[in-house]
């Protein structure tokens, strides 16, 4: 089973306006952390956003938000007042409890239209 | 801000030959790893290091693999002897701890990779 899915292969959205960018994780280890990285296309991994498994709170980073639902298993990023440079490929990762290593998703490529 | 960095930027190089790739993380960070990304497919996991040693390794990392920590600041990836499937993007990432819960320690900061083409 994959780890990390990541449903939309590809999202538009028009500039100024908010997108939804959908996450489910599987992991059975009660301690993990969740985790959002950009790709623009210069090829870089740019870290945005993180929420641990124990956060009562939903993690927000400027513009970005997480919606984290633990029981539905889902982390979905929100990006707030789209912005041409939001134009990238968005991979949403997981560490688990014991592991160093991150499982990344396939990504969802977000184009943002003028 | 503190940034991991990538030497070089791109290499090329024939098959069978050895590649060392460099990276100097984030000076106060404690675990270091290396990722690949082919081009179009998702990032995987390579190994990490943790106090001068290999803590976990994927089973991509076989023994045409190894890394090492020469000095105080650099970290290497070396590939023995390069197939073609091994041109890629290699990204080395570091992160302050292991999971420990929070957003400071957990996170692994990536550098920008060196594109790897092996003809």
């Amino acid at each position: 089973a994959q780890k990390i899915t990541q449903t939309q292969p590809g999202m538009f959205v028009q500039e100024k306006e908010a997108v939804t960018l959908d996450c489910t994780y599987d992991t059975s280890d009660p301690s993990y952390g969740l985790f959002w990285y950009k790709q623009p296309s210069s090829g870089e991994m740019i870290f945005l956003i993180y929420q641990g498994s124990y956060d009562q709170q939903n993690a927000t980073e400027g513009r970005y938000s997480l919606n984290f639902q633990k029981a539905r298993k889902s982390a979905n990023l929100v990006i707030s007042a789209s912005q041409l440079g939001d134009s990238a490929m968005y991979f949403c990762a997981m560490r688990e409890g014991g592991y160093q290593k991150v499982t990344f998703g396939t990504g969802t490529k977000l184009q943002v239209i003028p | 801000e503190p940034e991991v960095t990538q030497t070089p930027s791109h290499q090329v190089t024939q098959m069978g030959q050895e590649v060392i790739l460099r990276c100097v993380p984030i000076s106060n960070h404690l675990y270091f790893y290396w990722y690949r990304q082919i081009l179009g497919q998702k990032v995987e996991f390579l190994v990490s290091f943790y106090n001068n040693e290999i803590s976990e390794k994927s089973e991509i990392f076989d023994d045409q693999f190894s890394v090492e920590r020469p000095d105080g600041s650099n970290f290497t990836l070396k590939i023995r002897s390069t197939k073609l499937e091994d041109s890629a993007m290699y990204f080395c990432a570091s992160s302050e701890a292991g999971l420990a819960g929070s957003r400071r320690t957990d996170t692994q900061y990536f550098g920008p990779g060196t594109r790897l083409t092996v003809l």
